[in-house]
């Protein structure tokens, strides 16, 4: 039983495309997140959702939209790809959005080539 | 703006040793840290935390100590194995900002059979 899961796991495409990566937590938890890491490895936050409420949206450009129909799905879709899009993005979940511990569970990432 | 960051960008060492992962922060109000491991191909995994009204916590086989006074912790790894080969992760979370974590640029260790 994957507990995060993200599809696809790999995306190539063209610039100028739009394409959605789609997550889904069975862990019952209330809180999603959205991270983009860098070929450096660097891992940086880009948006969390609390029960479906826009939490943190850490000054994305407006061509990433996330969208939570319920609190076990968060979905990212991006419009008009760029070259600087390609990274791998991953989905996680935690348990609480104030007052718990830092443990995040993360899906195994969906890796975006933009050519 | 604050920040998280790691000293060396790779670390080797042999199996059986121990292994010590530092990391810097910027943030003087950061009070609470964790570490995370990322094997190659998955997502970062919860390895340990620490909150700021402790100076040293222990796992299996991982120790993180905090040195608030020059902003450092570090995390040791006892008895090194190939399994503990990873990208290692430190990050602070910020309950301030919607308890937002922010990691730390990413070291890789790399065990010597």
């Amino acid at each position: 039983d994957t507990a995060v899961s993200q599809t696809p796991k790999y995306l190539v495409t063209q610039m100028g495309n739009d394409k959605s990566i789609k997550c889904e937590q069975n862990l019952g938890h209330d809180t999603m997140y959205w991270y983009k890491q860098d070929s450096k490895k660097f891992l940086k936050i880009m948006f969390s959702y609390n029960n479906k409420e826009l939490i943190i949206n850490e000054t994305v450009p407006n061509r990433f939209s996330p969208k939570s129909p319920d609190k076990a799905h968060l979905n990212l879709h991006i419009n008009s790809l760029e070259l600087g899009d390609s990274a791998v993005y991953f989905c996680a979940s935690s348990p609480m959005f104030t007052g718990g511990t830092g443990e995040l569970f993360f899906g195994e990432g969906s890796r975006l080539t933009v050519l | 703006g604050e920040s998280v960051g790691l000293h060396l960008p790779t670390l080797s060492v042999q199996e059986g040793d121990n292994s010590i992962i530092n990391c810097a922060y910027s943030n003087s109000a950061s009070d609470y840290f964790i570490w995370y491991k990322q094997e190659s191909g998955k997502g970062p995994q919860f390895i340990i935390d620490i909150r700021s009204n402790m100076d040293k916590r222990q796992g299996q086989r991982v120790t993180v100590l905090l040195n608030k006074t020059v902003k450092h912790l570090s995390l040791q790894i006892a008895a090194t194995q190939p399994g503990d080969s990873a990208v290692y992760f430190c990050a602070d979370l910020d309950w301030r900002a919607n308890s937002k974590l922010t990691f730390g640029k990413g070291i890789t260790l790399s065990v010597r059979p």
